[in-house]
């Protein structure tokens, strides 16, 4: 089992849809981010969670510690955001990244 | 400012070759972590050059090597290429330690395949 799992792997929804994509984690963490990568292969980050809820725009990340479990949710979706996501996680000594998820947002 | 470099932006090579790929700093900033990304996978962490050392590593076979220069460019190598090879090999940079994902720049990556 991998250490951090996306769920789901592929994900096709509708212009203006709310989006939400799962990260399970098995690891002790100090931090979890996620991260956006385009076509291409550019990576972006998105946000860095050690606890609670970040906002950013119209992308929302939340962390349970306790469940070792995070979201990240978009609202008003737009083909722009299409991309994949990928959630990682930063245990003692490394970086441990999921599998990602591709998303795609048809007009 | 020109962010993060890398070169070449494809490469096809056939198995047992070597490659040299390359890697410009984003401006300021002293180090730079590699990544390896298969297909439809997450990076997975090669290594982490700073004052021209490697200072980290990960689960990676002596077959892949690094360089950093004086002007904080770098160079990962790989030797006796296989077909697993095949991926795209990314590139951040960071003001060191650097170690959170928030903090690196990442550069559009070199994609290798291995015929």
């Amino acid at each position: 089992k991998n250490e951090v799992e996306q769920s789901p792997q592929n994900l096709t929804a509708q212009e203006g849809e709310f989006i939400t994509i799962n990260c399970s984690y098995s690891v002790g963490i100090s931090a979890l981010h996620w991260l956006q990568q385009h076509p291409g292969g550019g990576i972006v980050s998105l946000f860095m969670l050690s606890s609670g809820k970040k906002k950013h725009g119209r992308l929302i990340a939340t962390i349970n510690i306790q469940e070792k479990h995070s979201s990240l949710h978009i609202t008003a979706s737009h083909p722009r955001d299409s991309a994949v996501y990928i959630c990682a996680v930063r245990g003692a000594q490394k970086l441990v990244f999921g599998q990602g998820t591709r998303l795609t947002i048809n007009p | 400012d020109a962010g993060v470099t890398q070169s070449p932006t494809h490469l096809i090579k056939t198995r047992g070759q070597q490659v040299t790929l390359r890697c410009s700093p984003k401006s300021g900033h002293d180090t730079v972590s590699w990544y390896q990304q298969a297909l439809g996978q997450g990076p997975q962490f090669i290594f982490q050059y700073y004052e021209e050392e490697e200072r980290q590593r990960g689960n990676f076979p002596d077959r892949f090597s690094g360089h950093q220069f004086p002007n904080y460019s770098s160079e990962l190598n790989v030797n006796a290429l296989w077909l697993g090879d095949s991926a795209l090999y990314l590139c951040a940079s960071s003001v060191y330690p650097g170690q959170g994902i928030d903090t690196q720049y990442f550069g559009p990556g070199t994609r290798l395949t291995v015929l």
